[in-house]
C-alpha cells in the first residue's frame, strides 16, 4: 500500500537557524498537505500543494512539491521558539490521506 | 464553532473490555476518518468514510469497527481492548475526500491495562 516517509525524525536547532524536513511517498500523489502539531495538541493544517513543481510560501515557511509528485519539503527560515512542534506531511491518493511519521522540531533559545 | 468533537477525552480500559469513541462534526463534511498516534509512528489511518453508509479500512483496521449512519457522526468501536491499542485517537473530517483540508478533533487518550 501507499507509504509516506519523512526525514529527519527529530531536529534540534538553535533559534535563528534554518530547518528543513523532507517527505517521500511510495506512490504518485494527487496532492500533498502539511500539518503542524504542537505538543499536547492536535494537527493543524498549514498548506496544500497540488501542482507538479509547485512552491508556496507562508512568511518564513517555504513548501515545495516535487516534479514527479512523490516528494515534498518544508523549509523554515530563521526558526523561532514558536516553531516548536511536529510537522507532518500527508499524501492524498484517491480517497485516502496517509500521514508521514512526522519531524519533531525543537528550538533552543 | 464546534468543528470536530470527540468524546471521551481520556479513558482507561481493562483488557477485553469494549468501548466506543464518539465523533461528531457540524460542518456537513462528507469525509470522516479515525487516526491513531503513537510515538515515532505518526498518524496511522484506522478507518475512513467518504459519506453516510460508506466505510472503508485504512492502514491499521484490525480490532476496530466503524459505522456511518449519518453525515455528522462516525463512532469508533473497540471490540475487545488490548494493551496494544493504548494510543491517542484523532477523529478528522474534510469537505470532500482527499483533496481538501482535514480538520482534527482534539484527541482521545486511551489506556488499556
Amino acid at each position: 500500500g501507499q507509504q509516506v516517509m519523512q526525514i529527519p525524525q527529530y531536529q534540534h536547532v538553535q533559534e535563528g537557524e534554518d530547518f528543513t524536513t523532507y517527505c517521500n511517498s511510495s506512490t504518485t500523489l494527487s496532492n500533498i498537505q502539511w500539518y503542524k502539531q504542537r505538543p499536547g495538541g492536535h494537527p493543524v493544517f498549514l498548506i496544500q500543494l497540488v501542482k507538479s513543481g509547485e512552491v508556496k510560501k507562508q512568511k518564513r515557511l517555504t513548501f515545495q512539491f516535487g516534479e514527479a509528485k512523490k516528494n515534498s519539503s518544508l523549509h523554515i527560515t530563521a526558526t523561532q521558539t514558536t516553531d516548536v512542534g511536529t510537522y507532518f506531511c500527508a499524501g492524498a491518493s484517491y480517497d485516502k490521506v496517509i500521514f508521514g511519521p512526522g519531524t519533531s522540531l525543537s528550538v533552543i533559545p | 464553532n464546534a468543528g470536530v468533537t470527540q468524546t471521551p477525552k481520556f479513558q482507561v480500559l481493562k483488557t477485553g473490555q469494549s468501548m466506543t469513541l464518539q465523533c461528531a462534526q457540524d460542518m456537513n463534511h462528507e469525509y470522516m476518518s479515525w487516526y491513531r498516534q503513537d510515538p515515532g509512528m505518526g498518524l496511522r489511518l484506522i478507518h475512513y468514510s467518504v459519506g453516510a453508509g460508506i466505510t472503508d479500512q485504512g492502514e491499521v483496521p484490525n480490532g476496530y469497527n466503524v459505522s456511518r449512519s449519518t453525515t455528522e457522526d462516525f463512532p469508533l468501536r473497540l471490540l475487545s481492548a488490548a494493551p496494544s491499542q493504548t494510543s491517542v485517537y484523532f477523529c478528522a473530517s474534510a469537505p470532500v475526500h482527499s483533496g481538501n483540508t482535514i480538520y482534527f478533533g482534539e484527541g482521545s487518550w486511551l489506556t488499556v491495562v
